[in-house]
Order: C-alpha cells, then sequence, then structure tokens
C-alpha cells in the first residue's frame, strides 16, 4: 500500500524558519514525483512544486520544478536515503498560515496518493 | 500561470446526477483530473487522463472531456457526496501545474 506520512502540526513565530517533511512508503521513493499543495484557511489547492528524487537504476537525476507563484519563497527537496520529501521556508510570515499536502504524482502523471496535511500557523 | 475556470457551487437533490465542469484553452492538449476533498481530510483522487477511474472509485463518477471543457458527471448523488471538487491540469508545455478554484457540491 502507499503510503505518505507528513510530520505535525507546527506553530511559528514570524520570521522564524521551518522544514516539514513527507515519507513515504510501499513504493520505489526515488522513481515517482512528489508535490506539495497550499491549502490556506476556507480556500482552494495551490501547487507548489515538486521534487524528483532520482533513480540511480533508470539514470534519471534529480529535478525540482516550482510554480512561479512560489519559486524563491520556498525549498524542496528529498532524501532518498530516507524515503522522504521536504518543503522549507527560511522566513515565515502570517500568510504562509495554512496546510500543506504532500502527493505522490503516480499513475498518468496524477497525484493518487496524498499524505494527511500538516497544519502550519505563523502568529506573533 | 493559467486559469482552470469552475463554477463556485452546485446543488443536486439525492438520487439525481450532478455535472461539474472546468475549462482552459490548455485542456485542448493537456489532460485533467479530478479530485474530492471532504472537510479536514486530504484531497482524492476520483478521475486521471480525462476519464480514466482508480481502482475502488464507484462507477458512478465519470469524467469526459470537450475541446476547453472537461466534465465530472456524479450518476446517483448520495448524501456522501457533498464536498469540494478540484479538477487539475497542466499549462500547454506540460511544466506546470494547476488547480481550479474548486466546486462545492451540495446535496439538497
Amino acid at each position: 500500500e502507499v503510503r505518505l506520512v507528513q510530520s505535525g502540526a507546527e506553530v511559528k513565530k514570524p520570521g522564524e524558519s521551518l522544514k516539514i517533511s513527507c515519507k513515504g512508503s510501499g513504493y520505489t521513493f526515488p522513481s515517482y514525483w512528489v508535490g506539495w499543495v497550499r491549502q490556506m484557511p476556507g480556500k482552494g489547492l495551490e501547487w507548489m512544486g515538486f521534487i524528483y528524487p532520482g533513480d540511480s537504476e533508470t539514470r534519471f537525476e534529480s529535478d525540482v520544478r516550482y510554480s512561479p507563484s512560489f519559486q524563491g519563497q520556498v525549498t524542496i527537496s528529498a532524501d532518498k536515503s530516507i524515503n522522504t520529501a521536504f518543503l522549507q521556508w527560511s522566513s515565515l510570515k502570517a500568510s504562509d498560515t495554512a496546510i500543506y499536502y504532500c502527493a505522490r504524482r503516480g499513475i498518468a502523471a496524477a497525484f493518487d496518493s496524498w499524505g494527511q496535511g500538516t497544519l502550519v500557523t505563523v502568529s506573533s | 500561470s493559467y486559469e482552470l475556470t469552475q463554477s463556485p457551487s452546485v446543488s443536486v437533490s439525492p438520487g439525481q446526477t450532478a455535472r461539474i465542469t472546468c475549462s482552459a484553452d490548455a485542456l485542448t492538449t493537456q489532460y485533467a483530473y479530478w479530485y474530492r476533498q471532504t472537510p479536514g481530510q486530504a484531497p482524492v483522487l476520483l478521475i486521471y487522463q480525462d476519464t480514466e477511474r482508480p481502482s475502488g472509485i464507484p462507477e458512478r463518477f465519470s469524467g469526459s472531456s470537450s475541446g476547453t471543457t472537461v466534465t465530472l458527471t456524479i450518476s446517483g448523488v448520495q448524501a456522501e457526496d457533498e464536498a469540494d471538487y478540484y479538477c487539475q491540469s497542466a499549462d500547454s508545455s506540460g511544466t506546470y501545474v494547476e488547480f481550479g478554484g474548486g466546486t462545492k457540491l451540495t446535496v439538497l
């Protein structure tokens, strides 16, 4: 069974840094793109970017793509050795308050498996 | 970036058919995907590649495509279908992902 398990809720102050995680299991983690999606309170889904961890057997290198709306605002990374993708901020703003989902880009490029979401609250 | 346009809300009575549409020029060349999200839960994939259903999704959920519009059809709507439905696609280059604004389905 494909599973994505995200790290727990965070409460931070403006200006602080944060790194949240998404651990994949039940599939070959390096061979699938993992995306990040933001959902602000009461709002819709926004694609932030995704990462291809890289599969040495198929000789595809690691790759990261960002939505233009999030380029420069966040950093997406992955550690293949622990089957985990990350989303990080260097300086949080109150407007970063949202639920953040990770999702595997699987069957036919669909987001076919989702994490449970990580609530990030940024407040002074 | 570009926009996928969905109607904000659709209302139907139990047992009726609900149709939720999503429009964008890029849909003539890019596949569409549909997701359902109930309150407090993560989205779930309902339809991929315009018309295909993942295993475990009931047959009463179907997708279709015509020109710049794709449609999610829910036949025999049940109370449990009350949720937010999102379409998703990519830009014409296939590089960037986009979600529609979401449609809230209300079962009367």
